[in-house]
């Protein structure tokens, strides 16, 4: 079982609709990341948060929206997506701060945009 | 910038080893790891290396690492039906917090 938990397991929604990915993780980390992964392909690195506050966003769109309400907790608010946005986001987390830290992921939400 | 190159494909008997390559070119590369997807779900951490270490054992599992030539394998002895996945290889980046992944290899496993 994972230790990192994300809801909902399967999202559809249209193109005018807003909603939320959720992820939780309760091992004490201070990193979290959201990761797209289309079919066949590796996961692409979108935000990371570290100690809350984000540290890294890949260029990604702004109808993306992250956000990292404690250190447990960080979300992923959807706005006017697209077709093409329909992927697997994965969920990740680690200790943060120093190498050797190695990610544990959920076990995604697949979204389908329609 | 940096890369990371996976054979996209493995079939095996079950019962024999396999044996998953991967290449990198970051030479400031701290720690490489080896995760496991299964159809439907996320990635499972399976192993990592230090690089300064040549190999690393755990059970079923054995990380050669050959850091001349920037390359690193993950053999799987014994494979099982269940060790049927997608493997993907990733480098610890020299920011830290970023995993560059390879494409990974589909490891197939016949009865």
């Amino acid at each position: 079982d994972t230790e990192v938990t994300q809801t909902p397991k399967h999202l559809v929604m249209g193109m005018t609709n807003k909603k939320s990915l959720k992820c939780e993780q309760h091992m004490g980390h201070r990193a979290m990341y959201w990761y797209k992964q289309k079919a066949k392909k590796p996961p692409e690195l979108m935000f990371v948060y570290s100690y809350e506050k984000l540290s890294i966003n890949e260029s990604v769109p702004s109808r993306f929206s992250p956000e990292c309400p404690n250190s447990s907790l960080l979300n992923l608010h959807l706005h006017a997506l697209q077709p093409e946005d329909s992927a697997l986001y994965l969920c990740a987390s680690s200790q943060g701060g120093h190498y050797n830290s190695p990610l544990h992921f959920g076990n995604g939400t697949r979204l389908t945009v329609t | 910038g940096e890369d990371v190159e996976q054979s996209l494909f493995l079939s095996v008997r079950e019962g024999d080893s396999s044996v998953i390559n991967c290449t990198y070119t970051d030479s400031s590369s701290t720690y490489l790891y080896w995760y496991k997807q299964e159809p439907g779900a996320g990635l499972q951490l399976l192993t990592y290396i230090f690089s300064n270490m040549d190999m690393k054992q755990d059970q079923r599992l054995t990380v050669l690492l050959n850091k001349k030539d920037k390359h690193l394998s993950l053999r799987i002895a014994d494979t099982q039906t269940g060790d049927s996945a997608i493997y993907f290889c990733a480098d610890e980046s020299e920011y830290g917090n970023k995993l560059v992944f390879g494409a990974g290899t589909i490891l197939r496993v016949k009865s």
